[in-house]
């Protein structure tokens, strides 16, 4: 009963350099998402997708892209990595607009 | 735009005591109301949702009813444990695209019980 599972669980990255967290939902959703949850900021959407290969802009894309080529994974990638992403990370997906969400563990991702 | 407003806390109960967690929203049109809740190195779990006005959500002994007419959903429970320590997100759906760009989270409640 794996549900939303996201790789790695934690990296440490050098500013500038490149990293893909991977999601991967074995559910059959349609709608996935990438947010990242900051102290006091609660969580903030990123990229979403309504399914495989559309996504869409969120309230804070830049420096990221994402990609969906397959239904069942949500790509998030960091071309240059800068200090101030460093958060965590949460995917989650959900199977038709207005369901809940079902969120991953998250990866804890530290720019130095 | 939409919005989420509550109460960030921390919140500090004893044991068995009465919580509520005050949760306030703007929103257009008619949106699904959800609590989510955060257990330390987890993801977020959905604890209960409404869809409608006057529907009462519960789970695992909490409740939120959503007042449309005070665009509130607080969050109560009448007897809590320790094992309830986590932080508690209010959230709704119901963006521009018509709740296909996920939900709008409030900054989180974080809830701190002591035996």
């Amino acid at each position: 009963n794996a549900g939303v599972t996201q790789t790695p669980k934690f990296r440490v990255l050098k500013t500038g350099q490149s990293m893909t967290l991977l999601c991967a939902q074995d559910m059959n959703h349609e709608y996935m998402y990438w947010y990242r949850q900051d102290p006091g900021m609660g969580l903030r959407l990123i990229h979403y997708s309504v399914g495989e290969g559309t996504t869409a802009k969120g309230e804070v894309p830049d420096g990221y892209n994402v990609s969906r080529l397959k239904k069942q994974n949500f790509l998030l990638g960091l071309e240059s990595a800068a200090p101030s992403q460093t958060s965590v990370y949460f995917c989650a997906s959900r199977s038709v607009w207005n369901s809940p969400l079902h969120f991953g563990n998250g990866t804890r991702l530290t720019v130095t | 735009g939409n919005s989420v407003t509550q109460m960030e806390g921390p919140v500090t109960l004893s044991e068995e005591a009465f919580l509520t967690i005050n949760c306030t929203y703007t929103a257009t049109g008619y949106p699904s109301l959800f609590w989510y809740v955060q257990y330390p190195g987890e993801g977020l779990q959905l604890l209960l949702k409404a869809t409608k006005a006057d529907d009462k959500g519960s789970n695992k002994g909490f409740e939120a009813t959503y007042r449309k007419e005070t665009t509130s959903f607080h969050l109560e429970k009448g007897s809590v444990q320790v094992s309830d320590s986590a932080v508690y997100f209010c959230a709704l759906s119901s963006g521009p695209g018509g709740g296909a760009d996920g939900l709008t989270f409030g900054k989180g409640t974080h809830l701190i019980i002591q035996p």
